[in-house]
């Protein structure tokens, strides 16, 4: 079946600009993570979902970061205003349920490269 | 607070030779979930193998294996008979039952294998 798709794979734009990324996860898997990955580095937690909710929006690095995600599938991750720091690979996982059953690996996308000028 | 550590920034090993990637984690839950991932130059992230806190023997998956010892909270991952394609970046990572909507991962190790 199909993995966990992400688009676009890459995406340039001006600072300033909103960008909205888009993780399209294995079909069935009820938790769903974002991530981000800097050049060389690992990978930073940015929020979770089990189902539509996510109970902890904690791990988004500032206020310009916010994520949905609808119907228990697709979510998205949009960044406002963007700042070149914001320049990364973002991630997406997801799961079957890993609060129940700890041993459920994570299955990624191949990420979004995201580039601020 | 839970955390993950992977002192071994770089490593190299010899083509069919076996390494051991080093990785220790704090935590006080006694139920966590432990895992390790392969990320080659293309980026992808790879399920190699899991452990669970609980599991009485050692986790092993074809020629990774699982080095776990839970009193010294480490979790180090063996890969025997080393292969050119085994060089990537090696993760860390646990996930705990307390808190389970995050699962944190270590810096990661460079494994190279030389030919």
């Amino acid at each position: 079946g199909a993995g966990v798709s992400q688009s676009p794979s890459n995406k340039v734009t001006e600072k300033g600009k909103d960008v909205e990324l888009r993780c399209d996860p294995i079909s069935g898997h009820t938790a769903l993570y974002w991530y981000r990955q800097s050049l060389g580095q690992g990978l930073e937690f940015l929020i979770y979902f089990q189902g539509n909710s996510a109970p902890d929006k904690s791990g988004l690095p500032s206020d310009r970061f916010s994520a949905e995600r609808t119907g228990g599938s697709v979510s998205t991750l949009t960044i406002q205003r963007t700042q070149q720091e914001d320049s990364a690979v973002y991630l997406c996982a997801s799961s079957l349920d890993l609060g129940r059953q700890l041993n459920q690996p994570q299955h990624f996308g191949d990420g979004t490269r995201l580039s601020i000028l | 607070a839970q955390k993950i550590t992977q002192t071994q920034p770089g490593m190299f090993v010899q083509e069919k030779e076996a390494v051991t990637l080093d990785c220790t984690y704090d935590t006080s839950d006694p139920s966590y979930g432990l895992f390790w991932y392969k990320q080659p130059s293309s980026g992808e992230m790879i399920f190699l193998i899991y452990q669970g806190s609980y599991d009485q023997q050692n986790a092993t998956e074809g020629r990774y294996s699982l080095n776990f010892q839970k009193a010294r909270k480490s979790a180090n991952l063996v890969i025997s008979a080393s292969q050119l394609g085994d060089s990537a970046m090696y993760f860390c990572a646990m996930c705990w039952k307390t808190s389970y909507d995050k699962v944190i991962f270590g810096p990661g190790t460079s494994l190279s294998v030389i030919p």
